[in-house]
This record gives structure tokens, sequence and C-alpha cells, in this order.
């Protein structure tokens, strides 16, 4: 079984352009979440979709970060504008029961210059 | 505030001895924990959790305990690999409703051979 793919694996932009980041599940895993890692720091929750449906978006850092999940399969996470402090690593990661552990993607490496 | 807490950075142990990381919380209403493997550039795997209600689960070489009490967790693994060199991440949630898996920073784990 093909495990969660994410892409890009680099993107660099410059401050004030947008970027948009996309996953790819497990297939069948109605729950898909998203994960940031910033430099030096632990990993930290964005947000989490059980199928289409946002299920909590407490960690979404402000109103430039929107996900989306269009027919509940693949999602996509835009940044707009960008900022220096949003660079880092984001991972999506999807389970088939919300109580499951997680699989993760290999991650999108954001730059922001 | 951090609320999984890894304070050592970084480990070495020799190949065929044993290797202790760990790990402490600071939220009472976390009630499972899970401890994630990760290679460079790659996503974090899962590798093993415990529930609240146990204080021990083993896989292979790999055991988790749980010291309620002292809220605090230790992964053993035994005998220590070179491929076992990874950062290890501890994770936890926080029971029904809640589906946000919080990390704490890492260990890097180096097994000479």
């Amino acid at each position: 079984e093909a495990g969660v793919t994410q892409f890009p694996s680099h993107s660099v932009i410059e401050k004030g352009q947008t970027v948009t980041l996309r996953c790819d599940p497990i297939s069948g895993h109605d729950n898909l979440y998203w994960y940031r890692r910033v430099m030096g720091k632990e990993i930290k929750f964005l947000l989490h979709f059980v199928k289409e449906s946002k299920q909590d978006e407490s960690g979404m850092p402000n109103n430039r970060f929107l996900a989306e999940r269009t027919g509940g399969t693949y999602s996509t996470l835009k940044v707009q504008p960008a900022e220096l402090e949003d660079s880092g690593v984001y991972f999506c990661a999807s389970s088939h029961q919300h109580n499951s552990p997680l699989h993760f993607g290999n991650g999108t490496r954001l730059t922001v210059t | 505030d951090q609320q999984v807490k890894q304070n050592s950075p970084s480990l070495s142990v020799q190949e065929g001895r044993i290797s202790i990381l760990n790990c402490d919380y600071t939220n009472s209403m976390f009630d499972y924990f899970l401890w994630y493997k990760k290679y460079p550039a790659e996503g974090p795997t899962f590798l093993i959790s415990i529930s609240s209600i146990k204080d021990k689960n083993e896989d292979g070489r790999f055991t988790v305990f749980l010291n309620k009490s002292a809220k605090h967790l230790s992964l053993h693994i035994v005998p220590s690999q070179p491929g076992d060199s990874a950062v290890y991440f501890c994770a936890a949630w926080a029971g029904a409703g809640s589906y946000q898996l919080t990390f704490g920073k890492g260990t890097k784990l180096s097994v000479i051979p």
C-alpha cells in the first residue's frame, strides 16, 4: 500500500508570495492531519480533517493559512501571503480511525526568504 | 510552555547496549502515549505506544514504561543496533474528543558500532 505522499518535497519562496502544499493520504484513511515543525522546535498540530470536514483547526497560526480537503481525498494547505516565520517542515499524516497511530508523509520543507 | 518534554537532545550508546530515552509530561489529561522514530528527510514513523491504564508495553527490542504518578515515560531499546540511530519523538493524546498529538522536541540517538 502506498504511504502518505506530499508534494513538493521542498519549496523556496519569497516573503509575500503564495505557496500551496499537497498531501495524498493513504487510501481509505478518513482522518487527515497537518503538522508543522519549525527549526529547533517540536512538531506542532495545525488541523484535523475527517473526510472533507474540518474536525479541529485550533492549531492554525492565523488566517494566512487555508486548508482544504475537497471530496475527502487529498488535501491542500495554502499559505498566502507567506512570512519569514512560516519557514519549516510541514508534515501531513493520515489514519484509518481517529485513535489509531498516525502515518506521516516525508514532509514539505518550506523556506521563505 | 511545553507539555511534553524530552530533556536530552542527544544520546550516544554502544551497539549491543541498552538505549534509554526519557520523556516527561505536564498535562494530566494525557491518556495515551506514543513514540515515533524519524530518519533525516523522512516523516516520523510510529514505533510503539502505551495507554495510561498500563505501565509497560513491549514489542520486540522496544519497551515503553509509563509512570503516571511521576508523569514520566521511557523507551528502552535493547540491544541497540546502528540502524536505530535516528531522532525519537515522544508524543501524547489527551483522550476522547481531542485527536491532536502533542510532541516533544525529540532526542537524537546515535548507536556507535
